[in-house]
């Protein structure tokens, strides 16, 4: 059975510093590992994905994360905040052949 | 490319009343298609998926159904809704490689 932990229901940090949100998965199989985003009143949007390549997977707005197996996470990191990158993130695991699990996702507050 | 929408967007219903939220995908064949629910604090929860026409399975017992009439189309429907029906509602497809999910822009229901 797969599982995804979010540390962290709300996390806040200041315009320009460093954003990490944490994930840690559990798969008995080698997982497939994504990061959605969702701003307020829309649907859900791929920041990025790991699909077994390279462990430091690069998405969009700046963001990346690196799968570590030995850790069983994957973290997303931002070096710099901005105001606009307000808004909940989910991580998600799936192994192809089951249904993809979502964590209970992280609210991300930007402080000016 | 491939795009999902659904609508209505916003939606206020009294009690009792019937419900019919759609869904529909295009660019692409014969999709895995879901419906989920946010509710308030609560993250997101699987209601249905189908692999295909008329194929529906459901992933917890409630007041709602839902029915895949054709490849690309799926509909979330109730005869009589509850208070707590009230939320936000997102259909998705998925890709079968890597069974990332891609969300249409959400269905916000208030049942009053």
């Amino acid at each position: 059975a797969q599982s995804v932990t979010q540390l962290g229901s709300h996390v806040s940090v200041s315009e320009g510093a460093l954003v990490l949100l944490r994930c840690n998965y559990s798969s008995s199989v080698p997982p497939y590992l994504f990061w959605y985003v969702q701003y307020p009143n829309q649907g859900l949007q791929l920041l990025l994905k790991y699909t077994s390549a390279a462990t430091l997977v690069k998405g969009i707005n700046g963001f990346e994360a690196e799968f570590k197996k030995s850790e069983t996470s994957f973290h997303l990191t931002k070096p710099s905040a901005h105001m606009s990158d307000a808004a909940e993130y989910f991580c998600a695991v799936t192994n192809r052949d089951d249904k993809i699990i979502f964590g209970k996702g992280t609210r991300l507050h930007i402080l000016p | 490319s491939q795009t999902i929408h659904q609508w209505p967007a916003t939606l206020v219903q009294p009690v009792g009343s019937p419900l019919s939220l759609e869904c529909t995908v295009e660019g692409t064949s014969n999709p895995n298609l879901y419906w989920y629910r946010q509710a308030a604090g609560r993250g997101l929860q699987l209601l249905f998926y189908s692999v295909g026409i008329g194929q529906i399975s459901s992933e917890v017992p409630q007041n709602l159904s839902a029915s895949r009439p054709q490849d690309r189309q799926f509909i979330l429907s109730s005869k009589k809704l509850l208070l707590s029906d009230s939320g936000f509602y997102l259909c998705a497809w998925s890709v079968l490689e890597t069974g990332e999910l891609f969300f249409g822009e959400g269905s916000r229901l208030t049942v009053l």
